[in-house]
């Protein structure tokens, strides 16, 4: 069975600085879909990045961009030029067919 | 794209009573799930329809939990003789084929059963 392992429960990061969040995921499909979601406090949650695993080239989104290593079945996402409005819980997701599959989440909290 | 809608947005009940959700999907969308989520956790996978038909419930879901998706359009997930751990958000979302495409989630029932 699939499985999304976040390690990291909560993360700080200064204003304007960058940060790093964390995911592993573990399967043994060859073709596969990796997602990392926002969901900010009492709001539904948004698609932040997509990544296709037949992709090499990083999937990149304005500030947003992952590290996507597959042989490590690893794939971060790093936030650049952090913003007040980027707190929030943040959900790595993994897709092989039609059933995402979640990871516990990471709290971001955006220091001014 | 009004996005996708869920009705109510909070429910209280008692222990023991029926309580019925109803999800409405972004209208295009064939594609249909339901996911739980408890404080702290990250959403976990129930019933998943491709139009009307039901392919796949997790083992998550007793007898007690029913969903429909009639004519492939709006959803309804039931819990009957709700138990104080029951209570959590229920999240709706939808997605078009193929299966990779990212889902589009409601902003969610929160049910709590005292």
């Amino acid at each position: 069975a699939q499985t999304v392992t976040q390690s990291q429960p909560e993360m700080s990061v200064q204003e304007a600085e960058t940060v790093t969040l964390s995911c592993t995921y573990d399967t043994s499909e060859s073709d596969y879909y990796l997602f990392w979601y926002k969901q900010p406090p009492s709001r539904q949650m948004i698609l932040v990045i997509r990544q296709e695993a037949y992709k090499q080239q990083n999937a990149t989104e304005n500030r947003f961009s992952v590290n996507f290593q597959k042989a490590a079945k690893s794939f971060s996402l790093k936030i650049s030029d952090s913003q007040l409005g980027d707190a929030a819980m943040y959900f790595c997701a993994y897709t092989g067919t039609y059933k995402y599959i979640f990871g516990t989440g990471t709290r971001l909290k955006v220091l001014a | 794209d009004t996005g996708v809608s869920q009705d109510p947005r909070h429910k209280i009940t008692k222990r023991g009573q029926n309580v019925t959700f109803r999800c409405d999907p972004i209208s295009e969308h064939n594609r249909l799930y339901w996911y739980r989520q408890t404080l702290g956790q990250g959403p976990e996978f129930l019933t998943y329809f491709q139009n009307e038909a039901q392919l796949e419930k997790s083992r998550l879901l007793s007898d007690r939990f029913s969903a429909e998706r009639p004519k492939g359009s709006f959803s309804t997930l039931e819990i009957q003789r709700t138990e104080q751990g029951d209570s959590a958000m229920y999240l709706c979302a939808s997605s078009l084929d193929p299966g990779n495409s990212p889902l589009h989630f409601g902003n969610g029932t929160r049910l709590t059963v005292t």
